[in-house]
C-alpha cells in the first residue's frame, strides 16, 4: 500500500508562476523526502526533510513538513519549462533508508 | 564519477521464462533496493539488501528473488515470468547503514512479458 499520497495528481502552470504539490501520509516518519522523475529517466532526488524539521530550502524548492497532520508541501517558486516532471513524495518510517513513495505529481510548465 | 547502471535497459521475454536483471553501483554504497513502477501505482519496493549477504523483502516480493554476494552489485530475478511483471523497474543505492540517506537511482529496465 502506499504511504504517500500526492495532490494534485497533475498540475499544468505558466513559466514564472509557482508549483505547490502536497503529500500526505499515513505513519510516522524518520524523514521525508522528495524525488523528480523526467519522463522515461530514474528518480533524482531533490530534498530530505528530518521529522524535527518544519521548512527546507534548496535553490527554488522549498519543502515544508507538518508532521501533526502527516503532510508535507513541495513548492517551487518561478518554474520553468524544464521543471516539467513528475514529482514524488518518498517517507522513510524506521530510518533504514527504506522508502514508500507515493504516486506522484505531473507538472508541466508551459512557456 | 560513480554512477549506478541497470541492463538490460529494454526487455521482452515469454510468461514462465526466468528473467534476470543486472544493477551495478561504483558509489560503494551499503544499502540496494529494487523497485517497480506501475501506472497508478508509483514506485513499489520489491526487495532491499543492506549489505553483502544480506537481502529482505519489500512490498511486493513475490515471484522475484534478489542475492547480494559483493557491495557492488544486486541482480533481480524473476523466477518464473508472468504478465502481471510487465512493468519498468528500477535499481537503487544508499549509504548506510541507517542516518538520513538520498537514494541514487538507476535509468530503469522496461520488462514485458508476453
Amino acid at each position: 500500500s502506499q504511504q504517500g499520497e500526492e495532490d494534485p495528481q497533475a498540475l499544468s502552470i505558466q513559466e514564472g508562476e509557482n508549483a505547490t504539490m502536497n503529500c500526505s501520509y499515513k505513519t510516522s516518519i524518520n524523514n521525508l523526502q522528495w524525488y523528480r522523475q523526467n519522463s522515461g529517466r530514474g528518480l533524482v532526488h531533490l530534498i530530505l526533510i528530518r521529522s524535527n524539521e518544519r521548512e527546507k530550502h534548496s535553490g527554488r524548492l522549498r519543502v515544508t513538513l507538518d508532521t501533526s497532520k502527516k503532510s508535507s508541501s513541495l513548492l517551487i517558486t518561478a518554474s520553468r519549462a524544464a521543471d516539467t516532471a513528475s514529482y514524488f513524495c518518498a517517507t522513510d518510517a524506521g530510518g533504514g533508508n527504506k522508502l514508500t513513495f507515493g504516486t506522484g505529481t505531473q507538472l508541466k510548465v508551459e512557456l | 564519477d560513480a554512477e549506478i547502471t541497470q541492463s538490460p535497459r529494454h526487455k521482452i521475454t515469454e510468461t514462465g521464462r526466468q528473467v534476470t536483471l543486472a544493477c551495478h553501483q561504483t558509489w560503494n554504497h551499503n544499502n540496494m533496493f529494487w523497485y517497480r513502477q506501475d501506472l497508478g501505482h508509483g514506485l513499489r519496493l520489491i526487495h532491499y539488501s543492506y549489505g553483502v549477504h544480506d537481502t529482505n523483502k519489500g512490498e511486493v516480493s513475490d515471484g522475484y528473488s534478489v542475492s547480494r554476494s559483493n557491495t557492488e552489485d544486486l541482480p533481480l530475478t524473476l523466477e518464473s515470468a508472468a504478465s502481471s511483471q510487465t512493468s519498468v523497474y528500477f535499481c537503487a543505492s544508499s549509504a548506510g547503514p541507517g542516518g538520513y540517506n538520498e537514494q541514487f537511482f538507476g535509468p530503469g529496465t522496461r520488462l514485458t512479458v508476453l
